[in-house]
């Protein structure tokens, strides 16, 4: 099976946006739930949000809440996250991964580096 | 919020040894719970779910066992491409990962 790709990292100032994109293939994109997932330089791994194949339900981990917005265009194969009001914490590699099995992460793609930095 | 804590955090073994990761829930989370592997600059990849359940293509040395909220993952032999970061997951409530075993070399 296909593995996503994510785009759309980059360094931006505190308190910029940005909007990360990921591509999926390989698989009836469809189908799946969708996670997104971030890791800080030298950290561990935190769960971000993840959003269910019609995108009826669309749940956000405390940190991002507010700030970050989940979507998908099954038309596309696409997965997006936009990130407003970012913050130095929020300085992390960006993974997309498919959620399997009401809430495995069974693939992910190779990430996207986000740096908030002035 | 359900906190998943590891242990330990780092271990230090050699290839042929047996190696057990501890991974507790604060609270009883069924047998939701899967174990990764994140090797250092690549994505984490997904060893085992639902406790006890091994993923396609991982090799038969990890195995998964526990319940409610005490967890556990052993190597039966570690081999060389097995040092490398661990973590567990739960999915009963969202998701949460514990912090992280970093085995390497003794």
């Amino acid at each position: 099976e296909g593995q996503p790709v994510e785009s759309g990292g980059g360094l931006v100032q505190p308190g910029g946006s940005l909007r990360l994109s990921c591509a999926a293939s390989g698989f009836t994109f469809s189908s799946h739930w969708m996670s997104w997932v971030r890791q800080a330089p030298g950290k561990g791994l935190e769960w971000v949000a993840n959003m269910k194949q019609d995108g009826s339900v669309k749940d956000y981990a405390d940190s991002v809440k507010g700030r970050f917005t989940i979507s998908r265009d099954n038309a596309k194969n696409s997965l997006y996250l936009q990130m407003n009001s970012l913050r130095a914490e929020d300085t992390a590699v960006y993974y997309c991964a498919r959620d399997h099995s009401g809430g495995v992460l069974d693939y992910w793609g190779q990430g996207t580096l986000v740096t908030v930095s002035s | 919020d359900i906190q998943m804590t590891q242990s330990p955090s780092t271990l230090s073994a050699s290839v042929g040894d047996r190696v057990t990761i501890t991974c507790r829930a604060s609270q009883s989370i069924s047998d939701h719970l899967a174990w990764y592997q994140q090797i250092p600059g690549k994505a984490p990849k997904l060893l085992i779910y639902k406790v006890s359940n091994l993923q396609s293509g991982v090799p038969s040395r990890f195995s998964g066992s526990g319940s409610g909220t005490e967890f556990t993952l052993t190597i039966s032999s570690l081999q060389p491409e097995d040092f490398a970061t661990y973590y567990c997951q739960q999915y009963k409530t969202y998701k949460m990962f514990g912090h992280g075993t970093k085995v390497d070399i003794k």
